[in-house]
């Protein structure tokens, strides 16, 4: 088992570009969450979807769009990149009915 | 949305020592997680609690549900340099989706050897 993996591990992008973030996972987990962390902020929810077929919204979802492609797949897009995007992007899922949470090692993009 | 103070922010401790750090909030919960988390890597969980007054231990570590539902301790005893990490508290109030947390700002610990 690979547990949650992501692609790519650092990225760079210069403000206005555009990217997708790659998260999947083999555990046959239902739930699948976006988080960026910022120094000195914890986790911040950007989306989540609770089940294959649905997305919605977490605290910070403005700038960012999702894709919840099957149940293993869960996509983070920016359209057009911004400086206060930089941030280290973690994925993380859940089994259903459960709190635990299991995160992938996270993406860490900077747009200059 | 609901609040999470985890406190204290950054400790700097030497080998050996206890460490102490709590996470409070102004209304209930029905859980709390504590994570760790090590450098360049993503949290990873340590320990759960689900019932008030529960206290359950992971080797060296130590965590407490409070009895008011509104707080949670985690202890580390006789630190080590392996310790070293972020910690978060992440909690679910009545009613949440249940894989939808609120997370603590973190506690940076730092161990001297």
């Amino acid at each position: 088992n690979a547990g949650v993996t992501q692609t790519p591990k650092f990225q760079v992008l210069k403000t206005g570009q555009s990217m997708t973030l790659q998260c999947a996972q083999d555990m046959n987990h239902n739930s699948m969450y976006w988080y960026r962390q910022d120094p000195g902020m914890g986790l911040r929810l950007i989306y989540y979807s609770a089940s294959e077929g649905t997305t919605d919204k977490g605290e910070v979802p403005n700038g960012y769009n999702v894709s919840r492609l099957n149940k293993r797949e869960f996509s983070l897009r920016l359209e057009s990149a911004a400086p206060s995007q930089t941030s280290v992007y973690f994925c993380a899922s859940v089994l259903t009915g459960r709190y635990e949470q299991y995160f992938g090692p996270g993406t860490r993009l900077t747009v200059t | 949305g609901q609040q999470l103070n985890q406190s204290p922010q950054s400790m700097f401790i030497q080998e050996g020592e206890d460490v102490s750090m709590n996470c409070t909030s102004s209304s209930i919960f029905n859980t709390w997680l504590w994570y760790k988390q090590d450098p360049g890597e993503g949290p990873v969980l340590l320990i759960a609690l689900y019932k008030a007054g529960e206290l359950t231990s992971n080797g060296r570590l130590t965590a407490q549900f409070g009895i008011t539902r509104k707080d949670s301790f985690l202890n580390i005893s006789a630190s080590i340099p392996s310790d070293v990490g972020i910690y978060f508290c992440a909690g679910h109030p009545p009613g949440t989706n249940a894989g939808k947390s609120t997370f603590g700002d973190g506690t940076t610990l730092t161990v001297k050897p």
